[in-house]
């Protein structure tokens, strides 16, 4: 079955360090999707990014930035030169093929991340 | 702003009553999907509809039933509800059933069982 596994709860930071969400995975499939989501006090659910698994190329999207590496079943988030408006929960999730022929997600516990000005 | 909505925003009953949650998906999606987030249960898929019809079920109760209706919104029916039932509710629609259209989320509906 698929996991999802964010091993740090919660993380606090103060303004303008870099932090680094780590996501671990399991899954026997070959062809699967990961995503990162945040939830900010509010409470939505804020897509951020979706990879395949067969990009394992980095991504940047301004200062937040996504490395994938399948030969450790990793999908880390890092945020440089954190701002107070990061603060928020940070879901990584996997794509889980059902019987219907279709996905849904797995998430794992997600990791609060707050930052102090 | 996702583009999909969910009614109400807030709801507060008893134990043992019944309700109903709606959601409108973003225009053009078919799929929507069910997720209930708790603090003991994390964010976890209940079930998903797509054109009408159920395609997955998650570990959703038996006392919780859903449908799509023709013009593609959703309602999610909680029933004989328990105190453990309180949670956030959020509804998901993505253009196709599959993990290549990323699921955008609604903003939720808190239920509180008192």
């Amino acid at each position: 079955a698929q996991k999802v596994t964010q091993a740090q709860t919660e993380i606090s930071v103060v303004e303008k360090e870099d932090v680094t969400l780590d996501c671990v995975y399991e899954t026997r499939d070959t062809t699967y999707y990961l995503f990162w989501y945040k939830q900010p006090p509010s409470g939505e659910l804020v897509f951020l990014i979706r990879r395949n698994s067969f990009d394992e190329q980095n991504e940047i999207s301004g200062r937040y930035s996504w490395n994938f590496q399948k030969s450790t079943s990793s999908f880390n988030f890092t945020i440089t030169a954190s701002q107070v408006v990061d603060s928020a929960v940070y879901f990584c999730a996997l794509s889980d093929p059902t019987q219907g022929g279709s996905e849904k997600l797995v998430f794992g516990k997600g990791t609060k991340l707050t930052v102090n000005p | 702003d996702s583009g999909v909505t969910q009614t109400p925003k807030h709801l507060i009953t008893a134990t043992g009553q019944r309700v109903t949650l709606r959601c409108s998906p973003r225009s053009g999606d078919l799929s929507v999907y069910w997720y209930q987030q708790s603090l003991d249960q994390g964010l976890q898929f209940l079930i998903q509809y797509y054109n009408g019809e159920e395609r997955a079920k998650g570990n959703i109760l038996e006392r919780f039933s859903a449908q799509q209706f023709p013009d593609l919104h959703s309602e999610l029916n909680l029933s004989s509800l328990e105190l453990g039932d309180s949670a956030l509710y959020f509804c998901a629609s993505s253009a196709q059933p599959t993990a290549y259209n990323e699921q955008f989320f609604g903003p939720g509906t808190r239920l509180t069982v008192l």
